[in-house]
């Protein structure tokens, strides 16, 4: 079993639907979660940041992370053709750790 | 959120050549640095650890001989792929997390070799 699974899609939504990204991992001394946004070519971007378990919300996006489930979720609101990105999930047992990756999931949101 | 350069963005040599690849953190001071190569659809490979001051650590499976690094101070890292052929055709990503507080990782643009 990997680390950090994800689905690595595509996902393919129209314009303005709900889009659900999730991750399960395996190693319980993960703390630190976080989903990043790679557009083709480009480094991956920081979205969302969270430590330990609960909610985060920025704007269209909200990230949840259930530690007793090793389940952790993005979910994007209203989604519009520029997110069409690779959306990869990163987990860490310490700050200044490595980061384990899932596969990446690729989005599309068509007009 | 915090800035981190790549330089070169891309770059082109002929094998049997070195290649520098450098990584800044802007704004803020990184003791570690992480570096990835990714190919096309794939995910991120992290291939070493970057530490200020000391020698880099590298994932399985990785040349310690053809990927040198140097972490010579506290905002900047070097990536040096000795020998380069055709197969280290990739894309060389750097990070940095910011200590203190959130630790967040930020990603560098990433720096495309391709040798000929």
């Amino acid at each position: 079993q990997k680390e950090v699974e994800q689905d690595p899609g595509p996902l393919s939504v129209p314009e303005g639907a709900i889009v659900s990204l999730n991750c399960t991992y395996s190693n319980s001394a993960f703390q630190y979660f976080m989903w990043y946004r790679q557009y083709s070519r480009k480094g991956p971007e920081l979205l969302m940041y969270t430590y330990s378990s609960g909610n985060k919300e920025d704007g269209r996006f909200t990230a949840q992370v259930d530690k007793s489930s090793k389940y952790i979720s993005l979910f994007i609101r209203d989604s519009q053709p520029s997110d069409s990105a690779t959306y990869l999930c990163a987990m860490s047992s310490g700050g200044s750790e490595k980061l384990v990756f899932g596969k990446g999931m690729k989005l599309t949101v068509n007009p | 959120g915090a800035v981190v350069s790549q330089h070169p963005s891309w770059v082109i040599c002929k094998s049997g050549t070195s290649v520098k690849i450098e990584c800044r953190s802007l704004d803020f001071q990184a003791t570690t640095m992480f570096w990835y190569r990714q190919f096309p659809k794939q995910s991120l490979m992290l291939m070493a650890t970057s530490n200020e001051g000391s020698k880099a650590t590298y994932e399985q499976g990785v040349e310690k001989d053809k990927f040198l690094i140097n972490h010579a101070s506290l905002t900047l890292s070097t990536l040096t792929v000795t020998s380069a052929h055709p197969e280290d055709s990739s894309f060389y990503i750097c990070s940095a997390p910011r200590q203190g507080g959130r630790n967040e990782q930020f990603f560098g643009p990433g720096t495309r070799l391709t040798v000929l």
